[in-house]
């Protein structure tokens, strides 16, 4: 089977830099994603990782070892409307190609 | 074309009775997923389609659900003689088979509560 492992919850400060972790374990990998859930609302996605290294869209960055089964979600410039849920997934011949299993997510509180 | 669309948002229903929830896709997109999320974790897969063809079912569902998606259009989701336990937001989502990444995009839910 596979398993995800993410902090329940971290907090931060407007402003702040904040790293998000996800170890997993799974066999056949293929790619770990990111998405943000506003409470209440869906689940959106925020950036995806096949390769080793460090992909960058805006004030999210997200990075990928796959020797060390481990990935992170960096959030910079940290705004109030980023509080939110944030949750790896990961895709593997284990869950099915194109098959997201889901972590149990990270709790992100910012305060002012 | 606006987003995933589930209807309803909220379903309130008796311990025993069957409930179906439907869900439009993105048009053009041909896989689809149904989820179920109960609060503070994150979604569990519960089924998904491509196209038509239901390529596969959790193990961790009882045969109390039922998952269709005729013409590889719009799903339903069925629960039959619901149980408390059932009580949780049903997610679906679409996405492209767009390798190499699988970007889902997400409806609001229905959530559901069994009294």
């Amino acid at each position: 089977g596979q398993s995800l492992e993410q902090p329940s919850e971290v907090t931060a400060v407007e402003g702040a830099i904040v790293q998000i972790n996800c170890t997993y374990q799974t066999s056949g990998f293929y790619g770990l994603s990111w998405y943000q859930q506003h409470d209440g609302g869906a689940p959106t996605f925020l950036s995806y990782n096949a390769l080793d290294g460090l992909e960058e869209t805006g004030r999210f960055s997200s990075f990928l070892s796959r020797s060390d089964s481990y990935g992170y979600l960096l959030l910079q410039e940290l705004q109030m409307k980023d509080s939110a849920s944030y949750f790896c997934a990961v895709e593997s011949q284990d869950t099915g190609f194109q098959k997201l299993v889901f972590g149990t997510g990270t709790r992100l509180l910012v305060s002012p | 074309d606006t987003g995933v669309s589930q209807n309803p948002r909220h379903k309130i229903t008796k311990r025993g009775q069957n409930v179906t929830f439907r869900c439009d896709p993105i048009s053009e997109h041909n896989r689809l997923y149904w989820y179920r999320q109960t609060l503070g974790q994150g979604p569990e897969f519960l089924t998904y389609f491509q196209n038509e063809a239901q390529l596969e079912k959790s193990r961790l569902l009882s045969d109390r659900f039922s998952a269709e998606r005729p013409k590889g259009s719009f799903s339903t989701l069925e629960i039959q003689r619901t149980e408390q336990g059932d009580s949780a937001m049903y997610l679906c989502a679409s996405s492209l088979i767009s390798p190499p990444r699988t970007e889902a995009f997400f409806g609001q839910g229905t959530r559901l509560t069994v009294v």
